[in-house]
């Protein structure tokens, strides 16, 4: 079993769109979590970062965490063409870790025009 | 500023040849991680360097696989003895000392081996 679960769609949404991208994990070391975007042949660019439980708000993105669920959201509100991408969640232990990250497998989210 | 960069963009090998992929990570930042990407698999941890020393290479899948750091900036990736399945995109990510959760990446290097 993965540590880090994430569907990897695709998702295909209308523009304006509410869209819910969401990731489990089973590793309680965890304790920053991390939505990155990357679009296609290049890197990742980081989206949201989080410590620990609760939400955090930026522009259309809302990202929640749950660590008592080990369960992570991602929010896009007023979706459009542009956020067509990839959407990869990541999770780090800190320090103790190197703070390597461990990621999803990625969803794939169209924003249909 | 100037992101991560890394060289070559793309690299195709045949298999049994030696590739060094390069990293220039942002200026100032101290800790340094590669990660490969790979259909099936994902995004996963290789090594991590803090300065000059690799605390942690738990993530190097072989003894085919090393990496260095010198000036505490430039990093190489060497795959030796390249094999078909080490085809994969090869991504460098960088961050601040006390901040090495956020974690900046580059394009990445696509390595195709023959």
């Amino acid at each position: 079993q993965k540590e880090v679960e994430q569907d990897p769609g695709p998702l295909s949404v209308p523009e304006g769109a509410i869209v819910s991208l969401n990731c489990t994990y089973s590793n309680s070391a965890f304790q920053y979590f991390m939505w990155y975007r990357q679009y296609s042949r290049k890197g990742p660019e980081l989206l949201m970062y989080t410590y620990s439980s609760g939400n955090k708000e930026d522009g259309r993105f809302t990202a929640q965490v749950d660590k008592s669920s080990k369960y992570i959201s991602l929010f896009i509100r007023d979706s459009q063409p542009s956020d067509s991408a990839t959407y990869l969640c990541a999770m780090s232990a800190g320090v103790t870790s190197g703070s390597r990250l461990t990621f999803g497998e990625g969803t794939q989210l169209t924003v249909n025009p | 500023g100037a992101g991560v960069s890394q060289s070559p963009s793309n690299k195709v090998t045949e298999k049994g040849k030696d590739v060094e992929l390069r990293c220039d990570p942002i200026s100032g930042h101290t800790a340094l991680y590669w990660y490969r990407q790979s259909l099936g698999q994902g995004l996963e941890f290789l090594i991590y360097f803090q300065g000059n020393s690799a605390p942690d290479k738990s993530g190097l899948p072989s003894d085919r696989f090393s990496a260095e750091r010198t000036g505490g900036s430039v990093s190489t990736l060497t795959i030796q003895r390249t094999q078909q399945e080490d085809s994969a995109v090869y991504l460098c990510a960088s961050s601040r000392w006390g901040d090495q959760e956020t974690q900046y990446f580059g394009p990445g290097t696509r390595l195709l081996v023959l």
